[in-house]
């Protein structure tokens, strides 16, 4: 089946430093790579859809110089959380689609815990 | 705009009864619908799809949910109850026309199984 890796899977940095996050489809070539962001028991909001060789659409409200998207190649994607504060903590998911068949499917990573100190 | 409700943030469930968590969109036109289950600190895994098929949906680990267009909701159940259940589960929504795959989750449904 479909393989997304995240990594690292928990990760704790200085306030003011930048953490990358790093989201790769192991065994397939994906077609668009989306970032979010899960709260403590709540559900996943979209941060950003990103494209291999084009700049990441952000949703309204996500800051674009504080959660940097790069996205290199069609199974690496890399979310990089800039100047980082505490208030950046969180769990963050990355999710990996490809076209097959004529029908999407999205498969996930494993996920990010990310503590800001 | 589309939209996705989960009634009930919290469940729980005796070891061997039915689950049934609600589900129900809002949207000009009948989307494709998505149930995913999320052990604590993991990913999202599918747990089945709604795709304009059929209409009774069998997924993975004995889940199954009915699309109702006239209800516009899409609940899951499963008629037994295991431990391993126990866990966090997401209702999806996905345009028919979005190629890229761009999912908009509820709010999520907490379910605890009690021996």
């Amino acid at each position: 089946g479909a393989v997304v890796s995240q990594h690292p899977s928990r990760v704790i940095c200085k306030s003011g430093t930048s953490v990358k996050i790093e989201c790769r489809s192991l065994d397939f070539q994906a077609t668009t790579m989306f970032w979010y962001r899960q709260f403590p028991k709540k559900s996943l909001m979209l941060m950003a859809t990103s494209n291999e060789g084009s700049k990441a659409t952000y949703e309204q409200g996500v800051e674009k110089d504080k959660f940097l998207i790069n996205h290199a190649s069609l199974t690496l994607s890399t979310l990089t959380v800039t100047s980082a504060h505490p208030e950046d903590s969180s769990f963050y998911i990355c999710s990996a689609t490809i076209l097959y068949g004529g029908n999407t499917e999205a498969f996930f990573g494993q996920g990010t815990r990310l503590t800001v100190v | 705009a589309q939209s996705v409700t989960q009634l009930g943030s919290h469940v729980s469930v005796s070891e061997g009864a039915l689950v049934l968590l609600r589900c129900n969109y809002s949207s000009s036109v009948p989307p494709y619908l998505f149930w995913y289950v999320q052990y604590p600190n993991q990913g999202l895994q599918l747990l089945l799809k709604y795709t304009s098929a059929a209409t009774l949906v069998k997924g993975i680990n004995g889940f199954e949910a009915e699309f109702k267009k006239s209800e516009t909701s899409f609940h899951l159940t499963k008629p037994s109850a295991h431990m391993s259940d126990a866990a966090e589960y997401f209702c999806a929504v996905r345009k028919t026309t979005d190629s890229w795959g761009k999912l908009q989750f509820g709010a999520g449904t907490q379910v605890v199984v009690t021996p």
